[in-house]
């Protein structure tokens, strides 16, 4: 069965600062992983997303991620955070195993506050 | 490119009624799927279609229902809609099933039933 956990709830750093948050996946097999943001009121927006080669992802709005293999992990991440970067951010695993299903499976999401 | 449309946003309806929500995938994709969010469950899959196919179905009752159509448009519709149907439903499009596809939302429909 495939599985997503972010550990936190809630997140806050102050502006400027680095930010990690957290996600850990199990899958059977071999993941595609995911991260989606949302904004008060608003549908999900995609960030970046995890296949293969590199394990370090870069997406949006500077926004990066580490896939590890050991650890079942795939943090998000950003160098330095904006006021703006403030919203509920959710982790996404689809098992590659399963090809041909193509749903997620959500973590509960973190909500970022970037404190000016 | 347009993204994924939904209509409408916003909707109220009362107990016992029917629903439905209709999704305009991205221009060029062929899968669309259904996902409900709610604060206490968070993000559940509801259902996929490709090629006006169901192919993939979530853990919801036979109230909740779809259909694809040969434009790729989808709809779903919830019947008998009870207190705890009250959610967001997002649809999203992808070019493709499966693998490393990215999957888009669009901006969801707030159905609350009173």
């Amino acid at each position: 069965a495939q599985s997503v956990a972010q550990p936190e709830d809630q997140v806050n750093v102050a502006e400027g600062n680095p930010l990690t948050v957290k996600c850990t996946y199990s899958v059977s097999g071999n993941p595609y992983l995911f991260w989606y943001v949302q904004y008060p009121n608003r549908g999900l927006q995609f960030l970046l997303k995890y296949i293969t080669g590199d394990n370090l992802v870069k997406g949006s709005y500077g926004f990066e991620a580490e896939f590890n293999k050991s650890q079942t992990s795939f943090h998000l991440k950003k160098p330095s955070a904006l006021v703006s970067d403030s919203a509920l951010y959710f982790c996404a695993v689809r098992d590659r195993v399963a090809s041909g299903a193509n749903n997620l499976f959500f973590g509960t999401g973190t909500r970022l506050t970037v404190i000016p | 490119k347009a993204g994924v449309t939904q209509t409408p946003r916003y909707l109220i309806k009362t107990r016992g009624q029917q629903v439905t929500l209709s999704c305009s995938p991205i221009s060029g994709h062929r899968s669309v799927s259904w996902y409900q969010q709610t604060p206490g469950q968070g993000l559940q899959f509801l259902f996929e279609y490709f090629s006006e196919t169901q192919r993939n179905k979530g853990n919801f009752p036979g109230r909740f229902s779809g259909r694809q159509f040969s434009n790729s448009r989808s709809e779903m519709n919830v019947s008998t809609l009870e207190l705890g149907d009250s959610a967001l439903y997002l649809c999203a499009s992808s070019s493709g099933q499966g693998g490393g596809n990215t999957i888009y939302f669009g901006e969801g429909s707030w159905l609350t039933v009173v």
